[in-house]
């Protein structure tokens, strides 16, 4: 069975610091990747996806991510932190074609400090 | 980009009544659409996958009974919570995979639950 890992439950940075949150995850073959951010008591929003092709991947909001096959990471980074950043930030992996159920992992609290 | 709806946002209930939720993607059809509950501090569990026109697939351990799901409409998807209980209480959240959307999920903003 596929597993997500975020080993951070609580990272925090200053404004304007750089930021990795880390995510590994465990499964045969190379999943779909996602990125979700989530704000307090509302749902998930995608901040970025990976399915093939170029493995650096980008969003508007400047975060990124990285698929690293040898390491089975999609670790995400932003090179400046903004106060507006701090939530809850989800890795989760798909079964290409595997009916897109998703798996989650446990989730990394980012706090930012002024 | 496609949007996710949910009604309530909130709902304070007594133990014993039925609450339903109502989930739509507003801009876009889905043919599936996903039921996940969320505890404080923890991730999304999935509880059902919901497709349109056909029985709701349910996880290992969620009782099908007791979490209804319909899936009426491409834009529609509702799961009812049926004589909830304290231990029900929880934050239900929706998810929409577009049609178009090659293995993407699209999250509604939750919904949550209390039952006194």
């Amino acid at each position: 069975a596929q597993s997500v890992t975020q080993p951070d439950i609580h990272i925090t940075v200053s404004e304007g610091a750089s930021l990795e949150l880390r995510c590994n995850y465990s499964y045969g073959a190379t999943p779909y990747l996602f990125w979700y951010v989530q704000s307090p008591g509302q749902g998930l929003q995608l901040l970025l996806k990976y399915f093939s092709g170029d493995t650096l991947v980008h969003c508007i909001k400047g975060f990124e991510a990285e698929f690293k096959r040898s390491q089975s990471s999609f670790n995400l980074r932003k090179p400046s932190v903004h106060w507006s950043d701090a939530a809850e930030y989800f890795c989760a992996v798909a079964h290409p074609g595997g009916g897109n159920k998703l798996t989650f992992g446990t989730g990394t609290q980012l706090k930012v400090e002024l | 980009g496609a949007v996710v709806s949910q009604h309530p946002s909130r709902v304070i209930c007594k133990s014993g009544t039925s609450v339903k939720i109502e989930c739509r993607s507003l801009d876009f059809q889905a043919t599936t659409m996903f039921w996940y509950r969320q505890f404080p501090k923890q991730s999304l569990m999935l509880m059902a996958t919901s497709n349109e026109g056909s029985k709701a697939t349910y996880e290992q351990g969620v009782e099908k009974d007791k979490f209804l799901i319909n899936h009426a409409s491409l834009t529609l998807s509702t799961l009812t919570v049926t004589s909830a209980h304290p231990e029900d209480s929880s934050f239900y959240i929706c998810s929409a995979r577009d049609l178009m959307g090659k293995e993407t999920q699209y999250f509604g903003p939750g919904t949550r639950l209390l039952v006194l």
